[in-house]
């Protein structure tokens, strides 16, 4: 299995600006994914990030709100911008390896005031 | 569109009960898989179940995956409170991304 760090844990941020959050994996991983979750609720996907490609953006998200980046195999960014209360949340990446069986990072919790 | 629901929503029980969460859908995965999540960290990988009918258990923890592959089960033998906790299962379709069950609370009382 993989370990998974994420920067920040927790922040506090006003309403317009944007949050860049970090992802690290201590191993190269193929497929990287950027989650969204309210606190006791399920997962919603974001974005696949790849590797030298644009993301893939599911249904509701978008490129210019939700910027990803994947420099490499074992680290993305994913950045929240123009931020308003309604994207307080949390925010998970996860790694999924050949077995297809997916491990996370422990989550950035983000208030927006 | 592909979705899981998870049943119970909610779930309180006394330390020694036994309980069983269900996750269904009208969709075939190629796998499923369990997760337990506690407050402040990510969710866990507890197991993943590959072929129809398969059950596999974890210490208390017994899980079966449904002979069509749209449903499978988590059973909890004798709760104690460590496993109080978030439980989600995620069917992978075969496609690129996981679908996430709507998740299921469960507190267990000492």
């Amino acid at each position: 299995s993989a370990v998974i760090s994420q920067k920040p844990s927790r922040d506090i941020c006003q309403r317009g600006t944007s949050l860049t959050i970090q992802c690290q994996v201590d191993s190269q991983v193929t497929m990287m994914f950027w989650y969204r979750q309210q606190p006791g609720q399920s997962l919603t996907l974001i974005a696949t990030a790849n590797q030298g490609s644009e993301a893939t953006y599911e249904s509701g998200f978008v490129i210019d709100k939700f910027p990803i980046s994947r420099p490499n195999l074992t680290f993305s960014t994913l950045t929240v911008s123009n931020l308003s209360p309604e994207d307080s949340s949390i925010y998970l990446c996860s790694v999924a390896d050949t077995s297809y069986e997916q491990y996370f990072g422990p989550g950035t919790r983000l208030t927006v005031t | 569109t592909q979705l899981l629901e998870q049943s119970p929503q909610f779930l309180s029980i006394q330390e020694g009960e036994n309980l069983t969460v269900y996750c269904n859908s009208s969709s075939v995965f190629s796998s499923l898989q369990w997760y337990r999540q506690e407050p402040g960290e990510g969710p866990v990988l507890l197991v993943t179940v590959v072929t129809g009918g398969e059950v596999k258990k974890l210490k208390r923890l017994t899980f079966q995956f449904g002979d069509a592959r749209k449903d499978s089960s988590l059973h909890i033998t004798a709760a104690q409170p460590g496993d109080t906790g978030l439980y989600l299962c995620a069917g992978f379709p075969g496609t690129y991304k996981y679908i996430f069950g709507t998740g299921t609370r469960l507190k267990v009382l000492a």
